[in-house]
């Protein structure tokens, strides 16, 4: 496709579940990223790939939550034993390398209840 | 620490009155500036990316400007289409943005 793609793009979950949000990045881009939004606020960096490796996860809040690419281009972003702290949009983004413009998808909007 | 802090939080304008919306940074290794648009209920869409402090780019009714610890987007005589949040990041030594919070900009008829 022409942009980041992100399904589902709306998800009500029960607490204590778990999730997985999927991202399909621009083709041929090499970095992709994870963000969380809040109402209100600016995203929130959570993980970054650089091809198959994280490069950096510092913003991972705790061991719930674990993303995965295993191929250099879709990603998964895994959150177990849901809390209602986690209701947020969860966006993700890539670039064609390193240091360059990085482009978001429309994002999925998690809501825990 | 690393921050990114906009200003002001919200701002209304009448259709026609250019403003400018602030954008102060304290990063330590800074690869770049970015200005995104974001509009209810979607992702942020790119607008602008500056490298070096006195660099200037201009899209439309949009210029945005860089010093060493501030940018700016200034408005020209905007319309009530340029309603949305208006992001700035900052791009870290390790290749990830710091957002603000944002301006959430309303332009009225």
């Amino acid at each position: 496709g022409a942009g980041v793609s992100q399904t589902p793009s709306n998800k009500v979950t029960e607490k204590g579940k778990y999730v997985e949000l999927r991202c399909d990045p621009i083709s041929g881009h090499t970095a992709l990223y994870w963000y969380r939004q809040s109402l209100g606020q600016g995203p929130e960096f959570l993980i970054y790939f650089q091809g198959t490796g994280a490069a950096d996860d510092s913003g991972l809040p705790n061991d719930r939550f674990f993303a995965v690419r295993p191929e250099g281009s879709v990603s998964t972003l895994k959150i177990q034993r849901t809390e209602r702290g986690d209701s947020a949009v969860y966006l993700c983004a890539s670039s064609v390398d390193s240091g360059n413009t990085i482009y978001f998808g429309e994002g999925s909007w998690l809501t825990v209840v | 620490e690393d921050q990114v802090t906009q200003s002001p939080e919200a701002l209304r304008l009448q259709e026609g009155e250019s403003s400018s919306l602030n954008c102060s940074y304290t990063v330590s290794g800074l690869r770049g500036l970015f200005w995104y648009r974001q509009d209810p209920g979607k992702g942020p869409e790119f607008l602008f990316t500056l490298y070096s402090a006195g660099e200037e780019k201009e899209k439309e009714r949009l210029k945005a400007t860089l010093t060493k610890k501030e940018s700016f987007l200034h408005i020209t005589a905007p319309k009530p289409e340029d309603s949305a949040t208006y992001l700035c990041a900052a791009m870290d030594s390790s290749y990830k943005l710091i957002f603000g919070s944002g301006t959430r900009l309303l332009v009225r008829p």
